[in-house]
């Protein structure tokens, strides 16, 4: 199972600095979607993208968080200026499709982003 | 608002006895379900899914009744195993391009 690649796994920023959280999906999958998980809680939907399309991003702060699929390369969550309140883990998934069991979401191990 | 709910923070289950795990969901428009198994510094795992046309889908160990009618899944494991223990998440989905996670039980299967 060549599986969705996350890294970095642990991210240490200080106040005010970016955040660069890059997600290579499953072979064969151009869906991915980036996740949320604050402690204690479950994940929160933030964006979803096909390759170079940002298809729905309801979830994401309007503020400071960015994401990208290009057409070469990962996936690209990005957060500016970053503030305590971010650090959580941050996980990414891929699907093959939209239909039927093509949009079971695979995961990959997160990225624990912590704000100093 | 919290469309999907496990309202058991945490279980435990001796070795070989049944674990039901469970899950409410109030959104009508849901039509696939599933189960995710997590963890700790991992990602969330997929074990199973159901589809709204279906009440129940089996797997091994594992299997997911869907009530519709009350807006409602599970989860059984029979036997259940030491290896078992983690945190499960319930997710939904509908037409729309997100899944909407539950915030998770932590099943312990004592040996």
């Amino acid at each position: 199972n060549a599986g969705v690649m996350q890294n970095p796994r642990h991210l240490v920023r200080r106040r005010g600095q970016e955040a660069r959280l890059r997600c290579s999906p499953m072979k064969g999958h151009s869906h991915v979607y980036w996740y949320r998980q604050l402690p204690e809680e479950g994940l929160k939907f933030m964006v979803y993208l096909q390759k170079e399309n940002i298809i729905d991003e309801s979830g994401m702060p309007k503020e400071r968080f960015s994401a990208e699929f290009p057409k070469e390369g990962p996936s690209i969550l990005r957060i500016q200026q970053v503030v305590r309140g971010d650090s959580a883990a941050y996980f990414c998934a891929s699907s093959l499709g939209r239909q039927a069991t093509q949009r079971i979401q695979y995961f990959g191990a997160g990225t624990r982003l912590s704000v100093l | 608002d919290q469309q999907v709910k496990q309202n058991s923070p945490s279980l435990s289950v001796q070795e070989g006895r049944i674990s039901i795990l469970n899950c409410d969901y109030t959104n009508s428009m849901f039509d696939y379900f599933l189960w995710y198994k997590k963890y700790p510094a991992e990602g969330p795992t997929f074990l199973i899914s159901i589809s709204s046309i279906k009440d129940k889908n089996e797997d091994g160990r594992f299997t997911v009744f869907l009530n519709k009618s009350a807006k409602h899944l599970s989860l059984h494991i029979v036997p259940s195993q030491p290896g078992d223990s983690a945190v499960y998440f319930c997710a939904a989905s509908g037409t729309g391009n997100q899944f909407y996670f539950g915030t998770g039980t932590s099943l312990t299967v004592i040996p």
